[in-house]
């Protein structure tokens, strides 16, 4: 079965800082990717994903992320991180063939720093 | 608007006693799904519906079932609940077309199960 690997389970940023979260997958076959935002006592929204059309991917609200084959990863960036960010993030990703099956990670809380 | 809607958005139970978590979407998608999240592992999947009467496992279906008679409902039956199944669990749907792999799915607020 593919996974994801999050690095970091919670992450502090201040305000106005590079927002870095990490994902790495696991699949011999690079697969499709996503980012998704839970916000407190919500659902999940996604951020972005990637569909092998391009590497680096943009995403809403000022995130993007670059999928790196040799380093197996697909990190989640943002240059300016604002009070608003402030939420859980998962990766996640679905295999090429079917798109049913999806595996998440063990996401990474944000919190930033006024 | 589109949306994903659960029911209830919470529930404390006993052990056993059979219960019901409904889920619709008013977005004619022909893929839904369940997951449950639980703190320090994430979201796994639970049962996955592409279509009317078509449904499958996913990563943790024991002690679950589903079932898909309409296209805009997929129910989760938890017909003898016990305090494992304590969790927070999310439906999900999708477009089964054009680029189905990737598509986005969208996911409902959430239901809070206590089993005690």
């Amino acid at each position: 079965a593919q996974s994801v690997t999050q690095l970091g389970s919670h992450v502090s940023v201040s305000e106005g800082a590079l927002v870095l979260l990490r994902c790495n997958y696991s699949s011999s076959v690079p697969p499709y990717l996503f980012w998704y935002v839970q916000y407190p006592n919500q659902g999940l929204q996604l951020l972005l994903k990637y569909t092998s059309a391009a590497t680096l991917v943009k995403g809403i609200n000022g995130f993007e992320a670059e999928f790196k084959k040799s380093e197996t990863s697909f990190h989640l960036t943002k240059p300016s991180a604002h009070m608003s960010d402030a939420a859980e993030y998962f990766c996640a990703v679905t295999d090429l063939n079917t798109g049913n099956q999806f595996y998440f990670g063990t996401g990474t809380s944000l919190t930033v720093i006024p | 608007e589109a949306q994903v809607t659960q029911n209830p958005r919470y529930l404390i139970t006993v052990t056993g006693k059979k219960l019901t978590v409904t889920c619709s979407q008013n977005m004619n998608h022909e893929y839904m799904s369940w997951y449950r999240q639980d703190p320090g592992l994430g979201l796994r999947q639970i049962y996955y519906s592409m279509n009317v009467e078509v449904t499958d496992k996913g990563d943790v279906p024991e002690g679950y079932k589903v079932s898909r008679k309409e296209k805009r409902n997929f129910p989760l039956i938890l017909e003898s609940p016990s305090p494992n199944q304590t969790s927070l669990y999310f439906c999900a749907s999708k477009r089964a077309s054009g680029g189905y792999p990737y598509n986005e799915q969208f996911f409902g607020p959430g239901t809070r199960l206590t089993v005690l």
